[in-house]
């Protein structure tokens, strides 16, 4: 079945230490979205990528990395940098078009900074 | 800059009631309005997508409105049922691959 695949699901990290959060989709869609999701608040986007070797900072950049090597990957690394990396991430995939258009998601990771 | 508002923040009704969900925003240039379902400590799922052209879109149980001048948008679900039980969050996009998220609706039914 199409869609995006995302591990781990549960993820506890050391402060100091980077974690890589994975996400993979068969859907053939060109548009790549990492969100982030807090208790009470609106999804924020971390970054987005509408291409293949190619990706642009959202609103909260700050401490994470990506990149783009295959279309159907976008692996999110979740740097010591971030202050409070404690939250529930999300990937999320669409077809490249004029807008955004429909949005599918995976089911989400969970880090827990110890 | 586009501010999107869901209120309330937590419904709860009885089973077979019709109800309706609201979002509002602040800024009417918009290309489309996205609605989703969150079920917990999951991912989302999109129930409906209405362009900045259309006045409504239906699926099933679901019928979602948008009045761009107003800045408002509606989800009615009609009948519900327990298994509707979930975060709804409605998106705005603006372009730029920017969506402006609501913090969403939670909404128990109850048996």
């Amino acid at each position: 079945d199409g869609g995006i695949t995302q591990s781990p699901k549960y993820l506890f990290r050391k402060e100091g230490q980077n974690v890589t959060l994975s996400c993979e989709q068969n859907l053939n869609h060109d548009a790549m979205y990492w969100y982030r999701q807090d208790p009470g608040q609106g999804l924020r986007l971390i970054y987005y990528s509408q291409i293949v070797n190619d990706f642009q900072k959202g609103d909260i950049a700050e401490g994470y990395s990506v990149s783009r090597e295959k279309k159907e990957s976008f692996p999110l690394t979740v740097t010591s940098a971030q202050k409070n990396p404690t939250a529930f991430y999300l990937c999320a995939s669409s077809q490249q078009g004029a807008d955004t258009g429909e949005l599918f998601f995976g089911e989400g990771s969970r880090l827990t900074v110890l | 800059k586009q501010e999107v508002t869901q209120i309330p923040a937590a419904l709860s009704v009885p089973e077979g009631e019709n109800l309706v969900l609201n979002c509002s925003f602040t800024d009417s240039a918009i290309y489309n309005l996205q609605w989703f379902r969150q079920d917990p400590g999951k991912g989302l799922t999109s129930l409906l997508l209405i362009q900045s052209s259309q006045r409504e879109q239906t699926s099933g149980r679901l019928n979602a409105s948008l009045d761009k001048s107003s800045g408002r948008s509606t989800l009615y679900i009609a009948a519900s049922q327990p298994g509707d039980s979930a975060t709804y969050l409605c998106a705005v996009d603006g372009g730029n691959y920017q969506l402006i998220w609501g913090a969403g609706t939670k909404l128990i039914i109850k048996p």
